[in-house]
């Protein structure tokens, strides 16, 4: 069965920071680019950050970039998300997701979440 | 970056057929033929309904096709049962490894 686990969410104050975590299990990690997408309370899906197999290559929404660093181990089969000089808009549930390198071009399995929280 | 747009809602009764739109630019949705459509019940993750503008993934009920026309994709469900009764995103690839969701839309069940 397919997993998506992640941690590392929590409440911060502005400017501050947080690393998320997303464990990967039940399929073949290094065949997928991993993604970070977020949901603010009672709004919509945003991408935030994708990596590809071998985190030779990442990519960032435009209000993240040069703020948050996406990175990833495939020994542990783990993605993260380093976010720094957080805001209060960043304040979302963090979702970790997988897109196949070979077959459909689609999020195809998404974890459950992490919620982050930034205070002024 | 800007988000795809999206109505906010569509409704329809049981059996009916909602259509579901999702306007980017010749950037994203026009340029690639790589659009994805998510289902998302309350307090839940979303789910893949489509991918590959029109590609319907394992398990997912046939009642669910989409589409697209230029700057446009479509999602639109026949048959509507009262389970499809959910928020429904767009996304699609927006080059340079870039994506872009939608707006959302709210699918009511009368």
């Amino acid at each position: 069965e397919v997993q998506l686990v992640e941690s590392g969410g929590g409440s911060v104050q502005s400017g501050g920071s947080l690393r998320l975590s997303c464990a990967a299990s039940g399929f073949t990690f290094n065949s997928y680019w991993m993604h970070w997408v977020r949901q603010a309370p009672g709004k919509g899906l945003v991408w935030v950050s994708r990596i590809n197999v071998d985190a030779s290559v990442t990519t960032y929404a435009d209000s993240v970039r040069g703020r948050f660093t996406i990175s990833r181990d495939n020994a542990r089969k783990t993605i993260y998300l380093q976010m720094n000089s957080l805001r209060v808009e960043d304040t979302a549930l963090y979702y970790c997701a997988r897109l196949p390198v070979v077959g459909a071009q689609a999020i195809d399995n998404w974890g459950r979440g992490t919620l982050v929280t930034v205070s002024s | 970056q800007s988000a795809l747009t999206q109505p906010r809602s569509v409704s329809g009764s049981p059996g009916q057929s909602v259509t579901i739109s999702c306007t980017g630019t010749s950037s994203d949705v026009g340029g690639y033929n790589y659009v994805s459509w998510y289902q998302q019940h309350p307090g839940k993750a979303p789910k893949l309904m489509i991918s590959d503008v029109s590609e319907r993934p394992s398990g997912v009920p046939d009642r669910f096709s989409g589409s697209k026309s230029g700057n446009t994709a479509s999602l639109t469900i026949s048959g509507l049962q009262a389970e499809d009764e959910a928020d429904y995103y767009c996304c699609s690839y927006a080059g340079t490894y870039t994506y872009v969701f939608g707006t959302g839309t709210m699918v009511t069940v009368l």
